[in-house]
């Protein structure tokens, strides 16, 4: 596609239940990020894909978070046991490799935003 | 290690003024610097990188920003606001070592534009 798409963009879940969300980066790029942005906060790094090189999962904030990447194209943010305090957007976000000089900036897509009653 | 402060949260001009975002990193190497904008319930749009090449660059919507080593500074700037300029905007480091590429965010800076 022309951009970054993530779906859903709205998700509303009870506590306790686990919840999927999708991002489809822009063919050919080969990193791919997902962040979370709380209500008036900045960014939260979560994990970062390069590649086939194993993931930059430091940024995960407990166990109930993971994510994948098939095929080095889509990935999929899964959190079991939704807490409230998950509520939030999460954004993906994905990039050409950098290389000195150039690349490296990211394109966004618009982000899934979780409520979690 | 690397940081980025934004030294406002909350920026407020009228239109037709002069915009100044503040922006300052700390880095061991040589980054590259982005200027990113979010609308309200959009995602980041890029506005402007420096790479190493000029240290004066232009971005999209009139939008400029000069990189500073002296000073480590990348100030985003703009002659004349205009009330879509509204926006939250975050000043981006990437760091590069050769082997990996890291990203740190400021924590934002919420610009209002008013008549």
């Amino acid at each position: 596609g022309a951009g970054v798409s993530q779906s859903p963009s709205n998700k509303v879940t009870e506590k306790g239940k686990d919840v999927e969300l999708r991002c489809d980066p822009i063919s050919g790029h080969t990193a791919l990020y997902w962040y979370r942005q709380s209500l008036g906060q900045g960014l939260e790094f979560l994990i970062y894909f390069q590649g086939n090189s194993a993931p930059d999962k430091s940024g995960l904030p407990s166990d109930r978070f993971s994510a994948e990447r098939t095929g080095g194209s889509v990935s999929t943010l899964t959190i079991q046991r939704t807490q409230q305090e998950d509520s939030a957007v999460y954004l993906c976000a994905s990039s050409l490799r950098f290389q000195r000089g150039k690349g490296g900036e990211l394109f966004f897509g618009e982000g899934s935003r979780l409520t979690v009653l | 290690a690397q940081s980025v402060t934004q030294l406002d949260s909350h920026v407020s001009v009228s239109e037709g003024t002069p915009v100044l975002l503040r922006c300052n990193y700390s880095s061991s190497y040589s980054p590259s610097l982005f200027w990113y904008v979010q609308h309200p319930n959009k995602g980041l749009q890029l506005l402007l990188k420096y790479t190493s090449a000029a240290t004066l660059v232009k971005g999209i919507n009139g939008f400029e920003a000069e990189f500073k080593k002296s000073e480590t500074s990348f100030h985003l700037t703009k002659p004349s606001a205009h009330m879509s300029d509204a926006a939250e905007y975050f000043c981006v480091v990437l760091l590069y070592t050769g082997t990996a590429s890291k990203l740190t965010f400021g924590t934002g800076t919420r610009l209002q534009v008013t008549l």
